[in-house]
């Protein structure tokens, strides 16, 4: 069973740009939720999409949107990149009915120069 | 809100130690606890996890106490060895099938030979 797969593993973007980031959950897991991961603010909370609809929601910018498909593959984009947009970005999936474990992708590494 | 806090951030101990980690956490609607292991350049992985209907949880070396009143939950890892080496998280969950996780800052756990 394939994991949690997510690309690119990398990005360099420059201020001002946008980006969009693409995660694709374990086959069968309905949910995926996005983190972002920062030395300084730890592993914070983005948003969760279930059944393509949006169903929590941290305390982001709206710059920082996400969208989900029917075959479950969640997509983020973060635009008017800012250069403390510079992190690594996590998706996680899971269920998303009853059975509560998450599981991680590798992550996108994004710097913004 | 809420909040997950989690002492000590850094920790050394020699192999064949034990080592123990804390959370507290804010939200008394919280009911699934996971903790997640994080060895440098890798994804977070799922090493534990509890549920509030349960007080304590083993898996070979690795053991999760909660104390609901408190608020608190703990990992416990026993014999510690130096792959055990790694930046453990723990995390608070609503649950219901809701793919949101609340991180504590994390625990940078060193092994010594």
């Amino acid at each position: 069973k394939a994991g949690v797969t997510q690309t690119p593993r990398y990005l360099i973007k420059t201020r001002g740009q946008q980006v969009t980031l693409s995660c694709s959950p374990i086959s069968g897991h309905r949910s995926v939720s996005w983190y972002q991961q920062t030395p300084g603010q730890g592993l914070q909370f983005l948003f969760e999409y279930f059944s393509e609809t949006q169903r929590n929601k941290g305390n982001f910018p709206g710059r920082f949107s996400g969208r989900q498909f029917s075959n479950s593959r969640s997509e983020m984009n973060v635009s008017t990149l800012e250069l403390g947009d510079s992190a690594l970005y996590l998706c996680a999936s899971s269920t998303g009915t009853g059975q509560l474990e998450a599981f991680f992708g590798q992550g996108t590494r994004l710097t913004v120069v | 809100g809420e909040n997950v806090e989690q002492h000590p951030s850094t920790l050394s101990v020699q192999e064949g130690d034990s080592a123990v980690i804390k959370c507290t956490y804010s939200d008394s609607a919280s009911n699934y606890f996971p903790w997640y292991k994080q060895e440098l350049g890798k994804r977070p992985q799922l090493i534990i996890d509890i549920r509030s209907n349960v007080g304590e949880k083993k898996d070979q070396r690795i053991a999760v106490t909660l104390n609901k009143t408190a608020k608190h939950f703990s990992l416990h890892i026993t014999e510690t060895q130096p792959e055990d080496s790694a930046v453990y998280f723990c995390a608070a969950s609503k649950g219901g099938g809701y793919n949101k996780l609340i991180f504590g800052a994390g625990t940078r756990l060193a092994v010594h030979p």
